[in-house]
């Protein structure tokens, strides 16, 4: 089974206006995270927001928000006042502590954002 | 700029052909991770160490190795390499201890067998 579903594999956008790429995630575990990472055309991966699954409140970033709802085990991104920058490869990703204690994230496929002026 | 450094960016090799990618962590992270990003099976992650020590082994190859080094950069070991391992490789690193655990990815090293 998935453990990390991102259902939109395209999403378009006109600059200036807000977009939510979609996220769930399945996890027995009490304690995990949820990151989003941006990866653009030049293929790098970048950080972008983290959320504890202990934590109350949803996590922000500048333009760059979390829609936690951990009953429904989703966690969306919510980019605000979308920049033609922000055109890319978004993925979302989780970890969960291993028997070893290390913490391994996987990755969801990816939303391909296009941001349209 | 993550400060993680992956060598070399681009690798075109022939098919039962041996390579190495190499990766140095930001400076103080003592966890290196190994992720396998190709258009079909997205991004896998592959093996994990600390601090010398591998830590936890994901869908690695046995074709495939690794290891980390006392000055903690890390190779990545790719033989008898077929068309299908043409994908981009990524190494990335975590703060050691308890913090969020957010992975500082480098660029990537991107490997064509032909």
């Amino acid at each position: 089974a998935q453990k990390i579903t991102q259902t939109q594999p395209g999403m378009f956008v006109q600059e200036k206006e807000a977009v939510t790429l979609d996220c769930t995630y399945d996890t027995s575990d009490p304690s995990y995270g949820l990151f989003w990472y941006k990866q653009p055309s030049s293929g790098e991966m970048i950080f972008l927001i983290y959320q504890g699954s202990y934590d109350q409140q949803n996590a922000t970033e500048g333009r760059y928000s979390l829609n936690f709802q951990k009953a429904r085990k989703s966690a969306n991104l919510v980019i605000s006042a979308s920049q033609l920058g922000d055109s890319a490869m978004y993925f979302c990703a989780m970890r969960e502590s291993t028997s070893g204690g290390s913490y391994i994230p996987t990755f969801g496929r990816g939303t391909s954002l296009i941001v349209h002026p | 700029d993550s400060g993680v450094t992956q060598t070399p960016k681009h690798l075109i090799t022939a098919t039962g052909q041996r390579v190495t990618l190499r990766c140095s962590p930001r400076s103080g992270d003592l966890s290196v991770y190994w992720y396998q990003q190709s258009l079909d099976q997205g991004l896998q992650f592959l093996i994990q160490y600390y601090n010398g020590e591998e830590r936890a082994k994901g869908n690695i190859l046995e074709r495939f190795s690794a290891q980390q080094f006392p000055d903690l950069h890390s190779e990545l070991n790719l033989s008898s390499l077929e068309l299908g391992d043409s994908a981009l490789y990524f190494c990335a690193s975590r703060a050691g201890g308890a913090n969020t655990g957010e992975l500082f990815f480098g660029e990537g090293s991107r490997l064509t067998v032909l």
